[in-house]
């Protein structure tokens, strides 16, 4: 049973414009929320996260999206670069539990073109 | 300088041999995890060690075997492998609370 689903396995943006991953999740003790990129032959590396108390955070060019009534949170890239091109992994898991507990999506290869 | 490194990168071996991967950390962190990415590519967690101590062994086979001779090292052996064992590995370490650092991934074959 996939508690955390990203439903779209690729995509792909142009240069320059905003790139969008989605991520869905069922288990609603959920409330803390995780997004990894991973390049291919490395391990996955954090990028952000968010806490169900808030509805966006932002560093840089990275801003997450939560929107908890629809169990659904986004990952915006802008303006997108060809270094971005990589895997990106959702990951959630309940704030008071320990980080052995976070539950992964199957990834979104998110490819720029130039 | 890395944070979490493993090693071997690669391993390719025969089904029924006895394997071990290592890791190490310099990030001071006293909570270690393995995580299997299978072909499904779902990254799903095997061990976690707090401190040189198990906190908590997913259901896994007693075939794997963690092994953490200090809080900086979460060694993991494998006994009599199996084609199903074949997927990538990856150590990461983390404060209780803290994202995860992971390493760089060991690519398993059994052949």
């Amino acid at each position: 049973d996939q508690q955390v689903k990203q439903n779209s396995p690729s995509l792909s943006v142009q240069e320059g414009r905003i790139s969008i991953l989605n991520c869905d999740y069922t288990n609603s003790m959920f409330d803390y929320f995780l997004w990894y990129k991973k390049y291919p032959a490395e391990g996955p590396t954090f990028l952000i996260s968010i806490s169900s108390i808030k509805d966006k955070n932002e560093d840089g060019r990275f801003t997450v999206f939560l929107n908890k009534s629809a169990k659904h949170l986004s990952l915006h890239i802008v303006p997108s670069q060809p270094g971005d091109s990589a895997v990106y992994f959702c990951a959630a898991k309940y704030s008071g539990a320990g980080s052995y507990q976070l539950t992964f999506g199957k990834g979104t290869k998110l490819s720029v073109i130039p | 300088d890395t944070a979490v490194s493993q090693t071997p990168k690669y391993l390719v071996t025969q089904m029924g041999n006895d394997k071990s991967i290592k890791c190490e950390q310099n990030l001071g962190h006293d909570t270690m995890y393995w995580y299997k990415q299978d072909s499904k590519k779902f990254l799903k967690i095997m061990f976690s060690y707090n401190n040189k101590e198990l906190i908590i062994n997913e259901t896994v086979p007693n075939r794997f075997s963690p092994k953490s001779p200090d809080k900086a090292h979460l060694n993991l052996h494998i006994n009599s492998l199996e084609l199903g064992d074949s997927a990538v590995y990856f150590c990461a370490s983390s404060l209780p609370q803290g994202p995860l650092h992971f390493g760089n991934g060991t690519r398993l074959t059994v052949t």
